[in-house]
């Protein structure tokens, strides 16, 4: 059990939509990362937030966009769906932001299916 | 590109074997490497990790071998399981950076 949590674990939605992803941070870990995993393929990073900033960002255009809240809970935005934005979407929590090395605890991911 | 591969995209095995996943990483500058577990349809679950001032580190019935020399990763599983059939992804990080994944290696146990 990591005990990070995300919701909702499967959603639909047609192309143009925007939607939003939820994540529940493991307690005492105050960083949030979001991966975007295609199918057959590894996680892609996306970006990260910590203490409520963007803290770091992969090569994904600006309508993909992030919150994190004062308790450490974050969201992903997706404007504008495009089909291949069909993928599994995953959080992963830590401390210390990007400087840290250390463990991510994912959790078991939003499955977004766009037609 | 991406700078964390996997030398084979499946591996095959007997229930009761060693099961060796190999991984090529091309950032020398990395000095954090993960092992991960994902079954179908969940997260990446956590398995070993290692530092670069390590050439190895074990767990339970897991080894994981870093040969910076060569920038190599390798996951060793010991009597391997039917429960260890998943897909198994190294990814590696350095300070200030976020954590990169290869495309992972599909690890099929038979019994």
């Amino acid at each position: 059990e990591t005990g990070v949590t995300q919701s909702p674990t499967h959603l639909i939605k047609t192309r143009g939509q925007q939607v939003t992803l939820r994540c529940s941070s493991q307690s005492g870990h105050n960083t949030v990362s979001w991966y975007q995993q295609a199918l057959g393929q590894g996680p892609q990073f996306i970006f990260q937030y910590y203490r409520e900033e963007e803290n770091g960002r992969g090569n994904f255009p600006p309508r993909f966009s992030g919150l994190q809240f004062p308790n450490y809970s974050s969201e992903l935005n997706v404007n504008a769906l495009e089909l291949d934005d069909s993928a599994l979407y995953l959080c992963a929590s830590s401390s210390g932001g990007s400087a840290n090395t250390g463990e991510l605890f994912f959790g078991e991911g939003s499955r977004l299916t766009v037609l | 590109g991406e700078s964390v591969g996997l030398h084979l995209p499946t591996l095959s095995v007997q229930e009761g074997d060693n099961s060796i996943i190999n991984c090529a990483y091309s950032n020398s500058a990395s000095d954090y490497f993960i092992w991960y577990k994902q079954e179908s349809g969940k997260g990446p679950q956590f398995i070993i990790d290692i530092r670069s001032n390590m050439d190895k580190r074990q767990g339970q019935r897991v080894t994981v071998l870093l040969n910076k020399t060569v920038k190599h990763l390798s996951l060793q599983i010991a009597a391997t399981q039917p429960g260890d059939s998943a897909v198994y992804f190294c990814a590696e990080k350095m300070a200030g950076t976020a954590l990169i994944f290869g495309k992972g290696t599909t690890l099929s146990v038979s019994s």
